[in-house]
C-alpha cells in the first residue's frame, strides 16, 4: 500500500485565480492519476501523469486549464487555472501499485476546492 | 465508453442487517473491479479488488462477487454496524483507467 498526502486539504478561491495542488507519495510509483469529484457525483479521471513524460489528458480536460507536473517518482502537482465556480470540486490524486498478481489504486485524502 | 451504475443510490438499514450493494458495467472487457469506501470529507479507502479471472473476494465481513459476462458485481456486508455508514464506490479498470459508479450511500441505524 501507499501513504498519500495532498496539500492543501481545502481552499476557497476567487474566480479568475489559479490553485496548485500537491500530491506526495511515500514510495516511488510510475503512474499517478488526478481525479475530480464534483458535488454529488462520482470520480472522473482528469489525467495520467508518468514521470519524465507529458501528462495524458482525458476527453474534456486540457493542459491549459489543468497543467500537471511530475518532477520525480514520489511527487506531482495539479494546477486549476483561471478558476470559475464550476471548478468547485474535490480533487484527488491516486497512485497504482503493481505486484505479480494485481494492480491496485490508492487515493489521497483529496483537496476540497470552493470557487466564489 | 465504459458506464458503471450502482443501485441503490442510498440505503438505510438497522444495525445487524446484512447489506447488499450492486454494481453493473457495460463493457465486460475489464481488467479488474475494485470496491472503495468514502467517508464524508475523506478520500477513498480500497476495500476489495477482484481480478477479471476471479469470481469473488472476501475480507472479514465483506464479500464481493464478480460476474464479468453479465457485467455485474455485488458487495455483501454482513452484520452491519453504525461504523459501516459511508458511501461505497465501485470502479472497473480497463486498460489503464478506472471508471467509477456514482456510489451507494449507506446509513446503518443504531
Amino acid at each position: 500500500s501507499a501513504v498519500i498526502s495532498q496539500k492543501p486539504s481545502r481552499d476557497i478561491c476567487q474566480r479568475g485565480t489559479s490553485l496548485t495542488i500537491q500530491c506526495q507519495v511515500d514510495s516511488q510509483v510510475t503512474m499517478m492519476f488526478w481525479y475530480r469529484q464534483q458535488p454529488g457525483q462520482s470520480l472522473t479521471l482528469i489525467a495520467t501523469a508518468n514521470q519524465g513524460s507529458e501528462a495524458t489528458y482525458e476527453s474534456g480536460f486540457v493542459i491549459d486549464k489543468f497543467p500537471i507536473s511530475r518532477p520525480n517518482l514520489t511527487f506531482s502537482t495539479l494546477t486549476v487555472s483561471n478558476m470559475s465556480p464550476e471548478d468547485s470540486s474535490i480533487y484527488l490524486c491516486s497512485v497504482e501499485f503493481r505486484d505479480q498478481y494485481q494492480e491496485t489504486q490508492y487515493f489521497g485524502p483529496g483537496t476540497r476546492l470552493l470557487v466564489l | 465508453k465504459q458506464e458503471v451504475t450502482q443501485i441503490p443510490a442510498a440505503l438505510s438499514v438497522p444495525e445487524g442487517e446484512n447489506l447488499v450493494l450492486n454494481c453493473s458495467f457495460t463493457d465486460s472487457a475489464i481488467y479488474n473491479l475494485q470496491w472503495f469506501r468514502q467517508d464524508p470529507g475523506k478520500g477513498l479507502t480500497s476495500l476489495l479488488l477482484i481480478q477479471s479471472s476471479q469470481r469473488e473476494q472476501t475480507s472479514g465481513r465483506l464479500n464481493a462477487s464478480l460476474d464479468k459476462s453479465s457485467g455485474r458485481s455485488t458487495l455483501y456486508i454482513a452484520a452491519s454496524q453504525p461504523g459501516d455508514s459511508a458511501t461505497y464506490l465501485c470502479a472497473v479498470r480497463d486498460d489503464y483507467k478506472l471508471s467509477f459508479g456514482a456510489g451507494t450511500t449507506v446509513t446503518v441505524r443504531a
